[in-house]
């Protein structure tokens, strides 16, 4: 089952703050977090294993909350950079090892 | 560059006709992912490969069909071809297959279908 992103969209401002969730309705074995730029191919950000950790890349960090299956990724003082199509991926326990993403969330950073 | 090589790079065909999409994966790299990913939507996952064997399968219509060879590099083949069928296909590879390693996704083979 595809899990749930939210927002669908976020505008910001450069230097502003942005969080993306993701939430399942299945126990979560990992989740894995993606941009996108358009025209282009997914860029893998980072992956969260079940354990609750928290991992950072930059500015832009995520955490795992293993028993809500929810995970969230923080992007903080965004750059332009930052603009694109974030998609998170998420493998059940107890499942064959598909990873199966959201529907994605589509962020714009601007001047 | 994430070192998984996908092929071609566009393809236009016909209604009705056969396609394969091949993929090879970054050097190392044991698992293979297929993907579709229709205009401004989602990754919709179709078929895992490990080792050459079938891993995981997702949504794949029966008129498409995949394998990966004892070289690891994996085709994606697509039949009687349906205006729906147009997207496009993403080949991943990871280390591992169970969820606990990256995906690195090749540019991907925009297929489209008049």
């Amino acid at each position: 089952q595809q899990p749930v992103q939210s927002p669908q969209a976020v505008i910001l401002r450069e230097g502003e703050d942005a969080v993306i969730n993701c939430s399942s309705s299945k126990a979560l074995y990992s989740v894995h977090w993606y941009r996108q730029k358009h025209g282009e191919a997914p860029v893998f950000l980072m992956i969260l294993l079940k354990g609750g950790e928290q991992k950072g890349h930059e500015k832009i960090s995520a955490s795992f909350n293993e028993k809500k299956q929810q995970s969230s990724l923080y992007l903080t003082a965004s750059q332009l950079s930052y603009s694109g199509t974030y998609f998170c991926g998420t493998r059940s326990t107890g499942t064959a090892s598909k990873l199966t993403f959201g529907t994605g969330t589509r962020l714009q950073v601007t001047l | 560059d994430s070192g998984v090589t996908q092929t071609p790079k566009h393809l236009i065909t016909a209604t009705g006709q056969r396609v394969t999409l091949r993929c090879s994966p970054r050097s190392g790299d044991l698992s293979v992912y297929w993907y579709q990913q229709s205009l401004d939507q989602g990754l919709q996952f179709l078929i895992q490969y490990y080792n050459g064997e079938e891993r995981a399968k997702g949504n794949i219509l029966e008129r498409f069909s995949a394998q990966q060879f004892p070289d690891l590099h994996s085709e994606l083949n697509l039949s009687s071809l349906e205006l729906g069928d147009s997207a496009l296909y993403f080949c991943a590879s990871s280390a591992s297959p169970g969820g606990q390693s990256p995906l690195h996704f090749g540019n991907g083979t925009r297929l489209t279908v008049t």
